[in-house]
């Protein structure tokens, strides 16, 4: 079974911190995404990246970076988290072909206070 | 740029009522998914549709694609609470396919 596993199930972070959230997936797959889930607006793709070290701009990148480093591992980063920023985190990764499902990681729910 | 457009955004029935949930695209379509989010979930893949006028059957759960693949159904035959979450369709960006487009989900609620 395909495995994409989230550092963190829930965490609190204060204005201003800079905060990192961890995806790992064991199956070898070439795209890595990350998206946010809020109530009403679905699945919002932040960033994502389709080789090592390779990364494109979702449609809100605004105030996130990504890091991936390894092919397994994929980073997101608040670099100065604000309140709006509070969300529902999903994490996704994807073969490379193009008929390939997306499995998705658990999920963390961040709460900037 | 490229959207899904998924109605409706909620659905209530009554235990052993049908529901369909519709997707329509912009653009044509490369393939669609479906995706189940149970709550307190995360979403995942039901299956995948990729010919033209393509229908697929998973028990009570029938799929089906559009003539122009711009459009995608999802009906559900006489629900169960089991079938309570929120489903996705997302298709296959034809000019990026390394992206699916999500459409925004409908939520379904089934009154035992």
């Amino acid at each position: 079974d395909v495995k994409v596993t989230q550092s963190s199930r829930y965490l609190v972070k204060r204005t201003g911190e800079k905060v990192f959230l961890e995806c790992v997936q064991d199956m070898d797959h070439e795209n890595m995404f990350w998206y946010r889930q809020d109530p009403g607006l679905g699945l919002r793709l932040i960033y994502f990246s389709y080789d090592v070290k390779m990364k494109e701009k979702g449609d809100i990148p605004e105030g996130y970076s990504v890091s991936r480093e390894k092919k397994e591992r994929f980073s997101l980063i608040l670099e100065s988290a604000s309140t709006n920023q509070t969300s529902m985190y999903l994490c996704a990764s994807r073969r490379g072909q193009l008929n390939t499902e997306a499995f998705f990681g658990q999920g963390t729910r961040l709460t900037v206070v | 740029g490229q959207q899904v457009m998924q109605i409706p955004q909620y659905q209530h029935v009554q235990e052993g009522e049908d529901f369909t949930t519709y997707c329509n695209s912009s653009t044509t379509l490369s393939n669609i998914q479906w995706y189940k989010q149970r709550p307190g979930g995360h979403p995942v893949f039901l299956i995948q549709l990729v010919k033209s006028g393509e229908v697929k059957k998973q028990k009570r759960l029938t799929f089906q694609f559009g003539e122009a693949k711009k459009n995608s159904s999802l009906h559900i035959t006489a629900t169960q609470t089991t079938d309570v979450g929120t489903y996705f369709c997302a298709g296959l960006d034809a000019g990026n396919n390394r992206k699916l487009i999500w459409g925004l989900g409908t939520s379904l609620a089934v009154n035992p």
